[in-house]
This record gives C-alpha cells, sequence and structure tokens, in this order.
C-alpha cells in the first residue's frame, strides 16, 4: 500500500455531465498530481498542485481543474464530460524534495 | 519534448528464470530521474525501482535491477528469478530533476509461466 487513496472506485456519468473525483495523500506530502490513463495506455501529466496552487499543467484543456486542500486531500474536476473522457484517474503524491511519487489505486470513469 | 518508448507490448517468462523489459527516451537534459513502476490487475501503481541520471551505479532492488546507459538514453529492468507475483503492466517514467511532470511509456504487459 502506498497510503494515497482516491474515492470513488468507479463512476459513470453521461456526456456534458460534471465529475469530481477525491484523492487523500500521504501525511507531509505537499505535491499531489493527477493522471489520465487511457486503455492500453500510459498515465497522463494532468496537472500537478504544490501547496494548494497549481504549478504545472499537461496538455489538458481548462475544463479539468483542481484543488487541494491544506489536509493533503485534493479533488479533480471535470466539466462538460466527453466521451474520450472515460479513462483510469490516477492521483500520486511526494514529499518535498522526494523524487519519488506514490500513486493512489484509481478511479475508473466512464462516460456514456 | 521528452518522450518514453517501451518497444515490447507484452513480454512472457518461465518462473525463476529472467527477463529483461526495454525503455528508451529522449531528453536534451542531462540530470533526471528514471523509474520503474508496477501496475498489477489491481490497478495500484507501485514503485519498482529509481535511477538518477548523475549516478553511473545501476540501481539494484532486490530481484529488479536496471541497465542504466545514458549516452544511448536506455533505461532496460531486469527481473530475477521471476515469481508469479511479478505478472504486471510495467511502466517506464521519466522526470527532468527540475520539473515537476512524469513522462511515462505505453507499458509492457508481463506474463509469468508457472
Amino acid at each position: 500500500e502506498t497510503g494515497v487513496t482516491q474515492s470513488p472506485t468507479h463512476l459513470i456519468k453521461t456526456r456534458g455531465q460534471q465529475v469530481t473525483l477525491r484523492c487523500s495523500s500521504q501525511s507531509g506530502h505537499n505535491t499531489v498530481s493527477w493522471y489520465q490513463q487511457a486503455l492500453g495506455q500510459g498515465p497522463q501529466f494532468i496537472f500537478q498542485y504544490y501547496r494548494e496552487e497549481e504549478n504545472g499543467r499537461g496538455n489538458f484543456p481548462p475544463r479539468f481543474s483542481g484543488l487541494q486542500f491544506p489536509n493533503y486531500s485534493s479533488e479533480l474536476n471535470v466539466n462538460a464530460l466527453e466521451l474520450d473522457d472515460s479513462a483510469l484517474y490516477l492521483c500520486a503524491s511526494r514529499g518535498q524534495n522526494q523524487e519519488t511519487q506514490y500513486f493512489g489505486p484509481g478511479t475508473r470513469l466512464l462516460v456514456l | 519534448a521528452q518522450t518514453v518508448t517501451q518497444s515490447q507490448p507484452e513480454m512472457s517468462v518461465q518462473e525463476a528464470e529472467t527477463v529483461t523489459l526495454s525503455c528508451t527516451y529522449d531528453t536534451s537534459e542531462s540530470d533526471y530521474y528514471l523509474f520503474w513502476y508496477k501496475q498489477p490487475p489491481s490497478r495500484q501503481m507501485i514503485l519498482v525501482i529509481r535511477q538518477e541520471a548523475y549516478k553511473q551505479q545501476n540501481a539494484t532492488e532486490n530481484r529488479f535491477s536496471v541497465n542504466f546507459q545514458k549516452a544511448a538514453k536506455s533505461f532496460s529492468l531486469k527481473i530475477s528469478d521471476s515469481q508469479l507475483g511479478d505478472a504486471a503492466m510495467y511502466f517506464c517514467a521519466y522526470r527532468r530533476n527540475t520539473g515537476n511532470q512524469f513522462y511515462f511509456g505505453t507499458g509492457t504487459s508481463l506474463t509469468v509461466i508457472p
């Protein structure tokens, strides 16, 4: 176990809806990243938060947004869901000056 | 742009034998980190091994070792004495020393044959 948890484990939404995915990091891990993993692919970086501010973003549109809270929890919000948003969403956390990030089990999102 | 390539979509190995998974990457940086992550069917990605680019010595973690060839931009993973529990997807990943983003390859699915 990595000490990183995510909820829910599975989620089904319809096109156009909005979704919020949650992640709880290890205590002391002030950096959290979110990844999208499409079926048969490697994880793709969405964005990273450090001390509650976004400090890095991959090639994802603004309808992907996030929040990080002081209690080491974070959220990924996706608005106006599209069919291609169907994927496994992973969060990963790491402590300051740590090179290794630790992953949660993921949330499987299906958009119909 | 950094890219990570895993050219073996699937590999298989007999239990107790040795297998090597390949990974190449493209970067103009001189200081970076390389990782191998394992993703079993339960989905949770687990760190297998990490290599700092400034270290010439290859990293080793028990049955897992790497062959890091910096000039060739190659980072292969060797699994010795393969066990049934080693069956999983293996992802190679790269991160710049000063960067935030991890770049992952497309993965290699490893099957261990009893």
